[in-house]
């Protein structure tokens, strides 16, 4: 089975408390890659972070960061002192060669609501 | 900067009518992707097209096709419009490689009364 989830539904947290997104996912390719993306109130998906299954380093981009554990199959996501402009859905997904094609899966999201 | 633009981004239609959702895109994407995004549910998808001319099911095709006459333009068809099909859809587009992320257009929220 290939499957993304994403265990929160929402979290609300107040301005500047760090936060920790989670995704499980699913696979028996031994080769996929791994996607944030984040959706604003506007609608629009917008790409935050690409990682392979062959590449285990933890990556952090200003108050952004990613654990990802093939061990456990979680790819994590923890926002540093997090702002109000964070407020959105976060959508992790899961990207195989499957089938001649290529498969993007997506999780159900977290919506995250940071409070002033 | 790449853009995915969909046609509409809100539209009422009634139960039985055919309706169109349009998606173009603007940078010689292969990929073409159709999601339909409910709560609780995440996106899933509906029809995926690899080439022009080409497409393949995903998950929840039922109740749709799609067309891809030219490479940056993809609809998507509700042949009879159901009340189930009340949600937000989403156009995305990607390189052929499966590397590579997919962009998104802004969406449209599809009410059918």
């Amino acid at each position: 089975a290939q499957k993304v989830t994403q265990a929160q539904t929402e979290i609300s947290v107040v301005e500047k408390e760090d936060v920790t997104l989670d995704c499980v996912y699913e696979t028996r390719d031994t080769t996929y890659y791994l996607f944030w993306y984040k959706q604003p109130p506007s609608g629009e998906l917008v790409f935050l972070i690409r990682r392979n299954s062959f590449d285990e380093q933890n990556e952090i981009s200003g108050r952004y960061s990613w654990n990802f554990q093939k061990s456990t199959s979680s790819f994590n996501f923890t926002i540093t002192a997090s702002q109000v402009v964070d407020s959105a859905v976060y959508f992790c997904a899961l990207s195989l060669f499957s089938g001649g094609y290529n498969k993007l899966i997506f999780g159900a999201g977290t919506r995250l609501a940071v409070h002033p | 900067d790449v853009k995915v633009t969909q046609s509409s981004r809100y539209l009422v239609k009634r139960t039985g009518e055919k309706v169109f959702l349009e998606c173009v895109q603007d940078m010689d994407h292969e990929n073409m992707f159709w999601y339909r995004q409910d709560p609780g549910l995440g996106l899933r998808l509906i029809y995926f097209s690899y080439d022009v001319k080409m497409k393949e099911k995903g998950d929840i095709p039922e109740g749709y096709s799609v067309s891809r006459e030219k490479k940056e333009r993809f609809s998507l068809i509700l042949e009879s419009a159901s009340t189930n099909q009340t949600s937000m859809y989403l156009c995305a587009s990607s390189l052929q490689s499966w590397s590579t992320e997919a962009f998104f257009g802004q969406g449209t929220r599809l009410t059918v009364v």
